[in-house]
């Protein structure tokens, strides 16, 4: 079956632009969460949905990071005025029931913003 | 900060055995340990979890030791296509966190032929 879809795989923003990230969750998966890889760290945890619940988003760096799941399945994240130090792989997972519970999550191949 | 701590790198022969250690001595009694690993330009796949007893799966081992405090994850035939960073990742299956997963650096596996 298909997995976690993510669009576009590369996107390069001038400083200062808005971008919009998206992921296509595995269907009927419950929760979403989005991390943030840069060079030659780990994901680090960004935020997380429960259906279109946003429970979790103690991980956005600042507030030009806004992230949605209007109807529960498809999600986006937004950054406004683009820094620098955004740069990074942006990755999307989705696990099938809430998150307290062991469930996998499976992710996406993530996006790799590049600010110039 | 991550709850565990690996060798930044390790090499394998193909076809042998790699043993990838984990310790994660500040373990709680309700948090798994989990292995994932992130091949090249993709992302993260998980691979195996566990509690306290020992675990086997398609793809490979886990061993934990008896006082949870550090675990090994095996890989019993390496190929080239195992070369990957391993994160070694513990998390509670309820209470307090959203159940998000808080990697590390991870340990560089390269298989080499």
């Amino acid at each position: 079956g298909a997995g976690v879809s993510q669009s576009p795989r590369y996107k390069v923003a001038k400083r200062g632009q808005d971008v919009a990230l998206r992921c296509d969750p595995i269907s009927g998966h419950v929760s979403l969460f989005w991390y943030q890889q840069a060079l030659g760290q780990g994901p680090e945890f960004l935020t997380y949905f429960q259906n279109e619940a946003q429970l979790d988003k103690s991980g956005l760096p600042s507030d030009r990071f806004f992230a949605e799941r209007p109807e529960g399945s498809v999600s986006t994240l937004k950054i406004q005025r683009t820094q620098q130090e955004d740069s990074a792989v942006y990755l999307c997972a989705s696990s099938p029931v809430g998150a307290f519970s062991t469930d996998t999550q499976y992710f996406g191949p993530g996006t790799r913003l590049t600010v110039l | 900060d991550a709850k565990t701590t690996q060798p930044p790198s390790m090499d394998c022969a193909e076809g042998r055995a790699a043993n990838l250690p984990c310790n994660h001595s500040t373990i709680s009694g309700n948090e798994y340990v989990y292995w994932y690993r992130q091949i090249h330009s993709q992302g993260p796949q998980y691979i195996i979890h566990g509690l306290k007893n020992n675990e086997t799966n398609e793809m490979a081992s886990l061993i934990i030791t008896e006082d949870r405090k550090s675990s090994t994850l095996i890989l019993p035939h390496a190929t080239l296509r195992d070369t990957a960073v391993y994160y070694c990742i513990v998390r509670a299956s309820y209470g307090g966190s959203q159940g998000n997963l808080i990697f590390g650096k991870g340990t560089k596996l390269s298989v080499k032929p």
